[in-house]
């Protein structure tokens, strides 16, 4: 099956710098990748996703990359804030008649430093 | 926060006994999934649903069972909890493009 995997495990940045998270994946037939923003005692929340056709999506201060060649995925948070603070997952879909397989990364956990 | 809710949000349970979570949701979705979280390890897939009466294994289905008779409901369902089944399960539903998925808020289980 799909393997992802994703770095670093924790991060901290000061405000307003920039964060990045890295992913990667084994399975060329992934073709979606969504990113899950998770608050302590929360539920995961969807915050940008990217499709395989797609080499760049943005969000206001969120961007995600897709390089297929490479089978890699990144997150950039720009212009951190103390509510960015959370763990943040990516992962990856394989798409099938009986509906897409997600496989997720084992998370990041996000703290930014006022 | 899409129509999805998880009974019961809590449960302490023993050894060797059988428990059954329920996720159920108003969004009349067609995809249902169950997760496991556990720390270092993310979110694992359990079970998954395209349909009623459609079910399939995930990557960690053992021990676990799931029924669906009816769109709004997926049952998860631990014939006989064993400790290594302590985890919080979450569940989740995606529309007919089988991508985007919302969350259930979680049920946290405790098997002593």
């Amino acid at each position: 099956g799909e393997n992802v995997e994703q770095h670093p495990s924790t991060l901290s940045v000061q405000e307003g710098d920039s964060a990045v998270i890295k992913c990667t994946y084994s399975d060329s037939a992934s073709n979606y990748f969504p990113w899950y923003k998770q608050e302590l005692g929360k539920r995961p929340q969807l915050i940008i996703d990217i499709r395989s056709n797609v080499g760049e999506k943005k969000d206001q201060r969120i961007a995600v990359t897709l390089n297929k060649t490479a089978k890699h995925f990144s997150l950039h948070i720009t212009e951190t804030q103390p509510e960015d603070s959370a763990v943040y997952f990516c992962a990856a879909s394989i798409g099938g008649t009986a509906g897409n397989q997600f496989y997720f990364g084992t998370g990041t956990s996000l703290t930014v430093i006022p | 926060d899409a129509g999805i809710t998880q009974s019961p949000r809590h449960k302490v349970t023993e050894t060797g006994t059988p428990v059954t979570l329920r996720c159920h949701q108003t969004e009349n979705h067609r995809y249902m999934y169950w997760y496991r979280q556990d720390p270092g390890h993310g979110l694992r897939l359990i079970h998954y649903s395209y349909g009623v009466k459609d079910t399939d294994k995930g990557e960690v289905s053992d021990g676990y069972s799931v029924s669906r008779s009816k769109t709004e409901d997926f049952l998860l369902t631990l014939e006989s909890a064993t400790s290594s089944q302590t985890s919080v399960y979450f569940c989740a539903i995606s529309g007919l493009d089988g991508e985007t998925q919302y969350f259930g808020p979680g049920t946290r289980l405790l098997v002593l």
